[in-house]
């Protein structure tokens, strides 16, 4: 089946750095999605991204989908305590296949 | 705004025993899904329903049933519970199974099992 993977799966942040997570697919993706969860949270979708080469911006979240529609980043700017969790990518359609996450956490 | 309700939020088993877990919607939304997730392996699907009376198996379905009798209610039943099920389960909703593009998929609070 589809199998999305992603990368780092840690990334430890000081309060303030810029942080980039990737996801790759072995395949081309009709769309993405990601997902961010809390400790002891549920996932909560935070955006999809359709296009070829499309960019969209959440305050300090970046989120890009490849030119070949076979990858996608997350790029945070400005870390703040508050983007504490762990950051998954899936797709595509319904039946989504998650990847195994990047968890952050945040140095004060 | 109830949306995705799982119910229980923890639950203690003893080997061979067996359980379901309650998921209900109140969003009036076609697909309905079951996750578990581990350490390290982010979410993998249990069942999937697309509609009332219809259901299908997802990537790890073994020890697991599902039923979809109503559009609201998609049970997971484990029939003889074995330490390997020991995971966090969730339920997750999202209006259409038929879009190429995907709909937002809603996720409940999550179910901690464990099985001793």
């Amino acid at each position: 089946g589809q199998q999305v993977m992603q990368i780092p799966q840690y990334q430890h942040v000081q309060e303030g750095e810029d942080f980039t997570t990737y996801c790759n697919s072995s395949t081309t993706l009709s769309n993405i999605q990601w997902y961010k969860q809390r400790p002891g949270g549920h996932p909560v979708f935070l955006i999809q991204l359709v296009k070829s080469g499309e960019v969209k911006k959440q305050k300090r979240l970046t989120f890009q989908f490849g030119e070949a529609k076979k990858n996608s980043s997350l790029h945070i700017t400005a870390t703040q305590t508050t983007d504490v969790g762990t950051y998954f990518c899936a797709g595509p359609g319904y039946k989504l296949s998650f990847g195994a996450g990047t968890t952050v956490t945040v140095r004060a | 705004n109830a949306g995705v309700t799982q119910t229980p939020k923890f639950q203690v088993l003893k080997t061979g025993q067996s359980m379901t877990l309650q998921c209900a919607q109140d969003m009036n939304h076609e697909y309905m899904s079951w996750y578990r997730q581990d350490p390290g392996m982010g979410l993998r699907l249990i069942h999937y329903s697309v509609g009332a009376g219809i259901t299908d198996q997802g990537e790890v379905p073994n020890g697991y049933n599902v039923s979809r009798s109503t559009t609201e209610d998609f049970p997971l039943r484990l029939l003889s519970a074995a330490p390997s099920q020991t995971s966090v389960y969730f339920c997750a909703s999202s209006r259409s199974a038929g879009s190429n593009f995907g709909n937002t998929i809603y996720f409940g609070e999550g179910s901690w099992l464990t099985v001793v």
